[in-house]
């Protein structure tokens, strides 16, 4: 059963353009959570999604970034404009449920984008 | 005061020492609780669940205490594979079941 898979691992931006990372989730898996870690820092909760659904948009930012997971393919996070602020690494997780003591979540490699 | 707590350390022991990591959370309403490891520049990885009756896995042993909303991870016998940040993550609590907040993570060094 291959785990959760992000692509790329690694992508460079030039200020203003756009980024594109996606997320496979493990089979069986209908819960997908994005999280960003900023350099020396703790991870910070982006948004939850379920098939077509998003469930918690919380910790997006208002501006630029946008999350979906469609009926099929991969979860996409889509960062517009760029600045170099975006430079972090990219988490994405997934579960096959909500959390529980018994369903927690399994983490991709992340994306490491870098904005020059 | 920050939903989930901990002393970011570094905690710096030497090898077959015995360390223990706290960790607070402010939301009386939340019902799981998990330990994990972050290896730099990787991905978090699940260490543990935390049960209420406490648990143990091997050299590592979790202990939960409500009353105080409080949350230990004891490492017996450090190994050099032990270092690591460790996270302490709760899940959001009634009404907000879905939702993990994650603490800043416990930074740990193991010597030679």
């Amino acid at each position: 059963n291959a785990g959760v898979m992000q692509n790329p691992r690694h992508l460079v931006r030039r200020r203003g353009q756009e980024a594109r990372l996606r997320c496979s989730p493990m089979k069986g898996h209908s819960h997908v959570y994005w999280y960003r870690q900023l350099p020396e820092e703790g991870l910070k909760f982006m948004v939850y999604l379920q098939k077509e659904n998003i469930i918690d948009e919380s910790g997006m930012p208002k501006e630029r970034f946008s999350a979906e997971f469609p009926k099929e393919g991969p979860s996409i996070l889509r960062i517009q404009q760029v600045v170099r602020g975006d430079s972090a690494a990219y988490f994405c997780a997934s579960s096959p449920t909500p959390p529980s003591s018994l369903h927690t979540q399994y983490f991709g490699p992340g994306t490491r984008l870098t904005v020059l | 005061r920050k939903e989930v707590e901990q002393d970011p350390g570094p905690f710096n022991v030497p090898e077959g020492a015995t360390v223990a990591f706290n960790c607070t959370y402010s939301n009386s309403a939340s019902q799981s609780f998990f330990w994990y490891r972050q290896d730099c520049r990787k991905e978090p990885k699940l260490l543990m669940s935390v049960y209420s009756s406490g648990n143990e896995d091997g050299r590592f042993t979790a202990q939960l205490n409500r009353a105080s909303q409080y949350i230990s991870l004891l490492i017996r016998d450090s190994k050099l594979s032990d270092s690591a940040t460790y996270l302490c993550v709760v899940n959001g609590g009634a009404g907000n079941n879905r939702k993990l907040i994650w603490g800043l993570g416990t930074s740990l060094a193991v010597n030679p």
